[in-house]
């Protein structure tokens, strides 16, 4: 089943924070984010390993709850760059496949 | 450095007529391969996956194949296009292993008339 993301879309100014939920009705092996510009590919961001870790890439970071089966994507200070549309994709350890999250799409406008 | 090319960039295709998409990666051995379709405005959704040569996994039954001749080397087809397969088309690899990063090609954009 398809990981559900909340919001389905959000309208920040530059330079406010934003934080983007991924859940699962699954046990989950592993939570990717993704950023995916208009007409292009999806770009991987992170990934996060069941262990509870959290990540962080400059100003974006992520944590994954595998008890809860949930992970959340945090966008401080967000820039003009920051937009586009986030996926979250997850993996239940079965087949090496990912499943991809409905979808977040965040504009940050001036 | 791996590198995955993916062509055509755009394709517009008559009802009824055959479709061959063609993914290729460069730069490494053995890599599992996807083909993703994505609706417009909408999510992704895998199509098929191989994790070695002639082994192909599908997951939603449709109008749709894929093979893997070569290792590097992924192909989706159709033998007759339905109005439905139009979308935008996205090839990834991934090495596998405990970390599936998914690392897509730039896409093909179908349009079926």
């Amino acid at each position: 089943q398809q990981p559900v993301q909340s919001p389905q879309a959000v309208i920040l100014r530059e330079g406010e924070d934003a934080v983007i939920n991924c859940s699962s009705s699954k046990a989950l092996y592993s939570v990717h984010w993704y950023r995916q510009k208009h007409g292009e590919a999806p770009v991987f961001l992170m990934i996060l390993l069941k262990g509870g870790e959290q990540k962080g890439h400059d100003k974006i970071s992520a944590s994954f709850n595998e008890k809860k089966q949930q992970s959340s994507l945090y966008l401080t200070a967000s820039q003009l760059s920051y937009s586009g549309t986030y996926f979250c994709g997850t993996e239940d350890g079965g087949y090496q496949k990912v499943t991809f999250g409905t979808g977040t799409k965040l504009q940050v406008i001036p | 450095s791996q590198t995955i090319h993916q062509w055509p960039a755009t394709l517009v295709q008559p009802v009824g007529s055959p479709l061959s998409l063609e993914c290729t990666v460069e730069g490494t051995s053995n890599p599992n391969l996807y083909w993703y379709r994505q609706a417009a405005g909408r999510g992704l959704q895998l199509l098929f996956y191989s994790v070695g040569i002639g082994q192909i996994s599908s997951e939603v039954p449709q109008n749709l194949s894929a093979s893997r001749p070569q290792d590097r080397q992924f192909i989706l087809s159709s033998k007759k296009l339905l109005l439905s397969d139009s979308g935008f088309y996205l090839c990834a690899w991934t090495l596998g292993g405990t970390k599936n990063i998914q690392y897509f090609g730039a896409g093909t954009r179908l349009s079926v008339l």
